[in-house]
């Protein structure tokens, strides 16, 4: 079962524009996570931020997290067409390695 | 630098035919898991090893699905007596330290595309 859960599903933007992922969890946390997929790829790990952590920054990311409302966000800006890609956050549940991921947000960054 | 590697990237099977999924991760390693990802889906969790140690097999959807890391850094994951709901990407990541090294970034591979016909 999935834990996570990415919004919007789809997002469509111009190049040099930003985008705002936002993904909500259902249970406590040690860290959370967020990954890119290019098609047919293996995932790529962006950034990591701790439970205790409410902002961090990442080059053009910009991660937040608010755990009294179990959700966090994921800004990237100035796109570029090469950020398309599927975007995946991942809970570890208070595990410490066992990753949840959502379902993604698919981006779509048009030249 | 050499990063996790999975063998085939395709595999086509029959239904009811065994099949052995490969990985090798970043040498030096510690943890390694083991995903199943469907369309459209994000990775769900199959099984976990610490070096050798296979110390969370929760996510392994029925006894036919079996992984080993004999010593500790290659693993296979076998699938017996295949079916058509098996077909999906799997996914292997490693991650430096072990599980007691808190949040850390897994390592992915690019996955084996499994069809089963």
């Amino acid at each position: 079962s999935q834990q996570g859960e990415e919004d919007p599903q789809a997002l469509s933007i111009q190049e040099g524009e930003n985008a705002t992922m936002n993904c909500s969890y259902k249970t406590s946390i040690n860290n959370l996570q967020w990954y890119r997929q290019n098609s047919g790829r293996g995932l790529v790990h962006l950034i990591l931020i701790r439970s205790n952590e409410r902002e961090k920054h990442s080059g053009r990311l910009r991660v937040t997290l608010d755990t009294s409302k179990k959700s966090s966000s994921l800004l990237i800006t100035a796109s570029r067409a090469a950020d398309t890609a599927s975007y995946f956050c991942a809970t570890d549940g208070g595990s410490n390695y066992k990753l949840t991921f959502g379902k993604g947000t698919l981006l779509t960054v048009n030249p | 630098g050499a990063g996790v590697s999975q063998s085939p990237r395709y595999k086509v099977a029959k239904r009811g035919q065994d099949v052995a999924l490969r990985c090798d991760p970043i040498s030096g390693h510690v943890s390694l898991f083991w995903y199943q990802q469907a369309l459209g889906q994000g990775p769900e969790f199959l099984t976990y090893f610490q070096n050798e140690a296979q110390l969370d097999k929760s996510g392994l959807p029925s006894d036919r699905f079996f992984a080993e890391r004999p010593e500790g850094s290659v693993s296979t994951l076998k699938i017996q007596r295949t079916q058509q709901e098996d077909s999906a990407v799997y996914l292997c990541a490693s991650s430096l330290l072990g599980g007691q090294g808190g949040g850390q970034p897994q390592h992915f591979g690019d996955g084996t595309r499994l069809s089963i016909l």
